[in-house]
């Protein structure tokens, strides 16, 4: 996308194979973590929320799975399609019950036909 | 319902001056959040507002500030203006902080 960095790391899939983009976050103290989609010229798009409290967390085509010891996490996106190329982004508290979110550089996700 | 809508989506301006940015949240959300995203430093939490309050703020110049009406619209104002605060403003609205949706973004160009 126009405000997105130009070299952002890149995860290319085919479509139909599931996808799974990492994040490391920075801060031991977050509590609640939110992954982002991003397209092209729109804001981020929310995708799905996990707190510390769980490991693991599943929507429609999406898992988000919490590391907590190495401070990582994860998006799986399953059968993935054309319309997930995007730029995604996780996002942490930063600090244990506050709304001051840090955002992870993000990751490119190029779906080929 | 409609979403996050934020004024104007472009705008042009030369060093010096300053800008206003609008948000108009989810109806029925009372937290306002503005972030920076830039190429180089990509998303930046700016501040947060939950009715009519500054809840959290972010690591910027007291250049940037922010305010939140009764109705829970929220503006962005930035004073004199640099050629680094040339950037998409994004704006978030939640109920209270968690699971944010964000507007499309102001496009700011400062010349």
């Amino acid at each position: 996308g126009e405000s997105v960095g130009l070299h952002l790391p890149t995860l290319s899939v085919q479509e139909g194979d599931n996808s799974i983009i990492n994040c490391a976050y920075s801060n031991s103290a977050s509590d609640y973590f939110i992954w982002y989609k991003q397209e092209s010229g729109k804001g981020p798009q929310f995708i799905i929320d996990i707190r510390s409290n769980m490991d693991k967390r599943q929507g429609q085509r999406v898992t988000v799975l919490l590391n907590k010891t190495v401070k990582h996490l994860s998006l799986q996106i399953a059968a993935t399609q054309p319309g997930d190329s995007a730029v995604y982004f996780c996002a942490e508290n930063g600090v244990e019950g506050t709304y001051k979110y840090i955002f992870g550089t993000g990751t490119r996700l190029k779906v080929l036909a | 319902k409609a979403g996050v809508t934020q004024t104007p989506r472009y705008l042009i301006k030369t060093r010096g001056q300053q800008v206003t940015l609008s948000c108009s949240p989810i109806s029925g959300h009372r937290s306002v959040s503005w972030y920076q995203q830039t190429p180089g430093q990509g998303l930046q939490f700016l501040f947060e507002y939950f009715s009519e309050t500054q809840r959290n703020k972010g690591n910027f110049p007291g250049r940037f500030s922010g305010r939140q009406f009764s109705n829970s619209r929220s503006e962005m104002n930035v004073s004199t203006l640099e050629l680094g605060d040339s950037a998409l403003y994004l704006c978030a609205s939640s109920l209270a902080g968690v699971e944010q949706y964000f507007g499309p973004g102001t496009r700011l160009t400062v010349t």
